[in-house]
């Protein structure tokens, strides 16, 4: 059984610019989400994604999308990038209710320069 | 807005003492989860608690969940180096995402 995998682990952009970030589900799980963890805080839910349509959103702004494949792995974009979202953002996976527990990647660190 | 408030935030501690982390809401949670995270990782699930009431132990981990659904602690006894991170809770709300607490950053020193 495979876990969740996230690409890439680290990532450098200059304000303004546009990130993609992937995550591969653990096998089985149909539902994925997204959050935002700031150093030494926990972490911020921004989206979550089930059967490919957005199943609830955190306080984020629009330039935060998503999107989940019928394989069900995901992408998370952010547009036009600030210095704040820089953070390592984390993608869970889970079998539907977040009863459940959810398994997380090891993460993608973006740094916003 | 529901919220999760842990303390505390921070604990550093000797090797072989006790601890205990708070978890608390105004909320009612279907489940409270526990998670741990390691410098450079991602949370790693300790636990589930779905009962008021219920206590769960995990080797020298003890959790419990309030009777009323709103609350949980984390209880480590002879506390080893091994022990050291960032201690989340996490709850799922009756309708709605999984929500985390700011954290518990525990040192636990030689």
């Amino acid at each position: 059984e495979t876990g969740v995998t996230q690409s890439p682990t680290h990532l450098i952009k200059t304000r303004g610019q546009q990130v993609t970030l992937r995550c591969s589900s653990q096998s089985g799980h149909n539902t994925v989400s997204w959050y935002q963890q700031a150093l030494g805080q926990g972490p911020q839910f921004i989206f979550q994604y089930y059967r490919e349509e957005e199943n609830g959103r955190g306080n984020f702004p629009p330039r935060f999308s998503g999107l989940q494949f019928p394989n069900y792995s995901s992408e998370l974009n952010v547009n036009a990038l600030e210095l704040d979202d820089s953070a390592l953002y984390l993608c869970a996976s889970s079998l539907g209710r977040a009863d459940y527990g959810y398994t997380f990647g090891s993460g993608t660190r973006l740094t916003v320069v | 807005t529901q919220l999760l408030e842990q303390s505390p935030q921070f604990l550093s501690i000797q090797e072989g003492e006790n601890l205990t982390v708070y978890c608390n809401s105004s909320s009612v949670f279907s489940s409270l989860q526990w998670y741990r995270q390691e410098p450079g990782e991602g949370p790693v699930l300790l636990v589930t608690v779905v009962t008021g009431g219920e206590v769960k132990k995990l080797k020298r981990l003890t959790f419990q969940f309030g009777d009323a659904r709103k609350d949980s602690s984390l209880h480590i006894t002879a506390a080893q180096p091994g022990d050291t991170g960032l201690y989340l809770c996490a709850g799922a709300p009756t309708r709605g995402k999984l929500i985390f607490g700011q954290g518990t950053e525990l040192s636990v020193k030689p």
